[in-house]
């Protein structure tokens, strides 16, 4: 069974960096055949996916084109763990975030396991 | 970018009713669809993979059909744990994209 388990802050400064993390366990972060995403809920966004990291033979990151230049991930392997790393945080990234294993599927891929969610407030 | 529109936002029913709720693609994405079902204070929950594909577990009074950019999930006969929001996701390109849900709430 996998489990995913997120740690973090649940309040970030305006200006500052939002790091979450997220624990694996019943899978590895550099698996050959799963991705590592990282997706924020709010009222006003609705489920938002931000990007991800995955391992196929080298490590690869994606993210949604308004968070370029904002965004990083990483993966550490010792640890079978996964981050996020969003800076100048504004109140507008105020969200509750989700850690998600994607997989495929017949057609596509699906977010299968999700963490537990962190409810991150942006404000001074 | 993938725009996924689903409609209705909201909807009141009874236990024992069909329920079809709809999701709209901004361009062809094959059966690249999945759907998730969200509660109060919890992660969403897969559903349903390839527009149509059951997860393991998951009832079979819930189907989902369509292709290109029209999508449908419905569930035939509602039960209490049914009362829920509901997602709709694409997966056919990057970035990836959900629906702005459809809450199910007892009529």
């Amino acid at each position: 069974q996998v489990q995913l388990q997120q740690s973090g802050p649940g309040l970030v400064k305006p200006s500052q960096t939002l790091s979450l993390t997220c624990g694996v366990s019943g899978d590895s972060v550099s698996s050959d055949i799963a991705t590592w995403s990282w997706i924020r809920q709010s009222p006003s966004r609705g489920l938002e996916w931000l990007g991800r990291t995955f391992y196929r033979t080298k490590w690869y990151n994606d993210s949604a084109e308004s968070l370029i230049g904002r965004i990083t991930f990483n993966a550490d392997t010792s640890k079978n763990q996964f981050s996020l790393h969003l800076k100048s945080v504004t109140p507008e990234d105020t969200a509750i975030y989700y850690c998600a294993r994607e997989i495929g599927r017949r057609s596509g891929t699906v977010f299968d396991y999700w963490g537990q969610g962190v409810l991150v407030t942006v404000s001074s | 970018d993938i725009q996924m529109t689903q409609f209705p936002s909201s909807l009141s029913a009874s236990g024992g009713d069909r329920v079809t709720i709809t999701c709209r693609a901004s361009q062809r994405i094959s059966r690249f669809l999945s759907w998730y079902q969200q509660k109060p204070g919890k992660a969403p929950k897969l559903l349903i993979s390839s527009t149509s594909m059951l997860e393991s577990g998951v009832p079979s009074r819930l189907s989902g059909s369509g292709s290109g950019t029209e999508f449908t999930l419905t569930i035939d006969g509602l039960q209490s744990e049914d009362f829920a929001t509901y997602f709709c996701q694409q997966s056919h390109s990057v970035p990836f994209s959900f629906g702005g849900g459809t809450r199910v709430d007892f009529k």
